[in-house]
Order: C-alpha cells, then structure tokens, then sequence
C-alpha cells in the first residue's frame, strides 16, 4: 500500500503559487520523498525529490517539515499545462515505488 | 537526464493473440526496471520488479505465467502479454532505476486494446 496520503483534488488560479500537501507520517530516517505528475494519457513525469533539506529545482520547491512527517510540493507560477494527477511516493523497503491516488490539480485561467 | 524510452505507444490485438512491449533506457544503465499497469481513472499498480540477469518478482495478483518478464540486457526489459484478452486492455507504464541514482524513470506508456 502507498504510504502517503493526499487531498483528492486541488484548484489553483492561473499564475498564482499552486501548494500541494503531503502526509507521510510512517517514513522512516533514510526513506526519500519524490513527487512525480501524470498528464492524461502520458507516463509519469518527475518533478523532485527529498530525503530532509527543502529542495529547488526548475519546476517546483519541496518543503519538508522538520519532523519529516509531511511534505508540500511548491509550483511556483502555475499555468494552464501544469493540469495534471500529482503523485507524493515514499520509495518502500523493497526499492519500488508505490503510487497512492494522488491529487487532481486544476489550473483554472 | 535519463531517458526510457517505450515502445509501441499503442497496440490493438486480437483476443488469444500475444503482444510484446519493450522498455529500453537510453542514456543509463537500468539496474531495476518496474512494470505498471493502469486502468482508466486509476492510479498506477506495480505488477513487477525486475533485476538484471535476474527473474522478476511479481506483485501479489500479478500472474507470471500471463506477463511475461524479461530483463536481458542492462537498458532493456520486455513485458509480453500472452494469449491477451480483452480485460488485459490497459496502459501500462515501465520505468527504470540506473545503478547510482536515486531517480526512477518513467516510459510514456502503451496503450493495450484487445479486441
């Protein structure tokens, strides 16, 4: 089973911050954090991953709390193409990725 | 980047017929490779992970008898579908992890209708 929880859906304006919440209170000290995106009918997209420190790259921010219980994925100026599944994964024991339902963002212009 | 490339895009097929997708990594040498399938409004499943050199390990409900699993070479692995039928028909999406990296890529998936 997915180790992490999300909300099922989000909405965020056009050119605004989208915030993407992420739960994952069962992590463990060595365990990364990676966040992919699926566009309909398209593989799964990488966009970041963690394991303590926030991370930037050129698509998004990933914030993760202290504790390292939760995590949010930051899309800083969100567009129109950015309407996707948004996928949090705690890689299992095992080395495999395990996807949860994710979270449906739309973008709305 | 790491790229993986997946082929075909699509495939319809006729019922008892087998089919065989390829996944091949192109500019790393995949270690670990995984096949996903994924129904329509779905969320991806594991079906299994393969080694190099070595047999795959199926997910619980995943019959190997049906796909089958070849991880031959360190950039390419194969799913073959045999004797389809037309519950098979799915997306199914490989990706691979090379040696160092933590980064797992994904193929753009292949569509699967069996007719």
């Amino acid at each position: 089973d997915a180790k992490t929880t999300q909300p099922p859906s989000m909405d965020c304006a056009e050119g605004r911050a989208a915030n993407l919440p992420c739960n994952h209170s069962t992590i463990s000290g060595n365990e990364y954090v990676y966040w992919y995106r699926q566009i309909h009918s398209q593989g799964p997209q990488y966009i970041i991953h963690g394991l303590k420190n926030n991370e930037t790259n050129e698509m998004a921010s990933l914030i993760i709390t202290e504790d390292r219980k939760s995590s949010t994925l930051i899309l800083p100026h969100a567009t129109l193409r950015d309407t996707a599944v948004y996928y949090c994964i705690v890689r299992d024991r095992d080395d495999k990725i395990i996807f949860g339902k994710g979270t449906r963002l739309h973008i709305l212009p | 980047g790491a790229v993986v490339s997946q082929h075909p895009s699509w495939v319809i097929c006729k019922s008892g017929t087998s089919v065989k997708i390829e996944c091949r990594s192109l500019d790393f040498q995949a270690t670990t490779m995984f096949w996903y399938r994924q129904f329509p409004k779905q969320s991806l499943m594991l079906m299994a992970t393969s080694n190099e050199g070595s047999k795959a390990t199926y997910e619980q409900g995943v019959e190997k008898d049906k796909f089958l699993i070849n991880h031959a070479s360190l950039t390419l692995s194969t799913l073959t579908v045999t004797s389809a039928h037309p519950e098979d028909s799915s997306f199914y999406i490989c990706s691979a992890r090379g040696r160092t990296g933590a980064r797992y890529t994904f193929g753009s998936g292949t569509r699967l209708t069996v007719v």
